[in-house]
């Protein structure tokens, strides 16, 4: 699978949108794009994921560059409840059922009053 | 569905001593996941089993690790003997493949000290 490429920290003022960079260049024309969230001692969890087209869900946008060597996980209206830290992965499907989902070190993303 | 629900929330055992975690994944779901997570080291993939076998243990630190799931409700992760150093919070997660999307859940994982 890919290797991701993400900053270590970023911070963000609370409504305005978090823009979450990820590099994975060295990506396959089969592996999806993935994000999860962990906040502070909870397990992960499921944020977005795509291919090569942008993504919109209830939580937030996903936006794949055309060569698909990076993406940009947005979210528009940040609040205190998304301090976390945000996690992309880049996730090749062996087989239905057989995705080996692993995590780097991600972005803590700080969301400030 | 209540989720994935894992046991005990936390553990506090001696040096030496056999642990044993438990999860019930959700209903319905064929893959499951055990994680371990410390500062040193973030969260590490152990095991993932689909359909109850086991696919990829290559994360299973040593041979006092082992993982079995003995049916498509319930999984287990087993150290012994124990060490300080598996001191962490271990979360079990599991997930359904639907279409594309891969969407695991996870637990509220177990946190584990040995001393």
């Amino acid at each position: 699978d890919a290797k991701t490429t993400q900053p270590p920290s970023m911070d963000c003022a609370e409504g305005r949108a978090a823009n979450l960079p990820c590099n994975h260049s060295t990506i396959s024309g089969n592996e999806y794009v993935y994000w999860y969230r962990q906040i502070h001692s909870q397990g992960p969890q499921y944020i977005i994921h795509g291919l090569k087209n942008n993504e919109t869900n209830e939580m937030a946008s996903l936006i794949i560059t055309e060569d698909r060597k990076s993406s940009t996980l947005i979210l528009p209206h940040a609040t205190l409840r998304d301090t976390a830290v945000y996690y992309c992965i880049v996730l090749r499907p062996i087989f239905a059922g057989n995705e080996k989902l692993t995590f780097g070190t991600g972005t803590r993303l700080t969301i400030i009053p | 569905d209540a989720g994935v629900i894992q046991s005990p929330r936390h553990e506090v055992t001696e040096m030496g001593q056999e642990v044993t975690l438990r999860c019930k994944p959700i209903s319905g779901h064929n893959s499951l996941f055990w994680y371990r997570q410390t500062m040193m080291r973030g969260l590490e993939l152990l095991i993932y089993f689909n359909n109850n076998v086991p696919i990829d243990d290559s994360g299973m630190p040593e041979d006092r690790f082992s993982a079995k799931m003995p049916n498509a409700s319930f999984s287990t992760l087993k150290i012994q003997p124990s060490e300080p150093r598996d001191s962490a919070v271990y979360f079990c997660a599991s997930s359904l493949r639907q279409g594309t999307n891969t969407e695991a859940f996870f637990g509220q994982g177990t946190r584990l000290t040995v001393v």
